[in-house]
């Protein structure tokens, strides 16, 4: 069965980096894309961007690029995403989610990571 | 960006009833348009695709319709599992990104 399970939650300074990892299991990892959602405390989901996992293209969402990056592992079927330069309103769960192309929906999700943004 | 909306914000529903959801987008998203079920403590849950294409697992009560810029989930009969959060997002604009709505929260009355 198709599962995405995520690192545990963080706690960050501002101004400082996170990586959040994504590993796949169940089906044939460079043959999707993984899209990244992140969702703030009590608020609705945001698309942060996406990565394929066949050639590693990436696609952000024009409001946090220049501070995210996405990336994978093809030999452990794992994707990353990075954010820096934190502040707190990036506070938030952030998932990743399996999308076979860019424009497609997110049809398996991770459990979410939670990071906490404070000084 | 494109912008979505949705309607009501809050539906209060007695299990075995209908439950119609809307959702609007600023500009045409054509049929790129997920709908999404999230549950408290829960990643969201992929319900329909393209606008009216229940995914893998998706129960027939619920059902998807429109294109361009008016769409609707339909919950045919709700049950006591179904009360939640539910999300649009269109996935048809990039740059500058893909957007979701607001959410409708479905409750029971």
């Amino acid at each position: 069965q198709v599962q995405l399970v995520q690192s545990g939650a963080e706690v960050k300074k501002p101004g400082a980096s996170v990586k959040v990892s994504c590993k796949a299991s169940g089906y044939t990892f460079t043959s999707y894309g993984i899209s990244w959602v992140r969702q703030a405390p009590g608020q609705g989901l945001e698309w942060m961007g996406w990565i394929s996992a066949y050639n590693g293209n990436t696609n952000y969402a024009q409001k946090l690029q220049g501070r995210v990056t996405m990336t994978t592992d093809t030999s452990t079927s794992t994707a990353y995403m990075e954010l820096r330069s934190l502040r707190s309103d990036d506070t938030a769960v952030y998932y990743c989610a399996r999308a076979h192309r860019l424009y497609s929906s997110g049809d398996y999700w991770g459990q979410g990571t939670l990071v906490t943004v404070s000084s | 960006e494109i912008v979505m909306t949705q309607s009501p914000a809050t539906l209060s529903v007695s299990p075995g009833e209908r439950a119609t959801l809307s959702c609007r987008a600023s500009q045409s998203v054509s049929s790129n348009l997920a709908w999404y079920q999230q549950k408290p403590g829960q990643a969201p849950r992929l319900l329909i695709y393209g606008a009216s294409t229940r995914a893998t697992g998706i129960p027939a009560r619920f059902s998807g319709s429109g294109s361009g810029t008016e769409f609707t989930l339909t919950i045919s009969s709700l049950q006591s599992e179904d009360f939640a959060v539910y999300y649009c997002q269109q996935y048809n604009n990039w740059p500058p990104g893909f957007t979701f709505g607001p959410g409708t929260k479905v409750d029971i009355k």
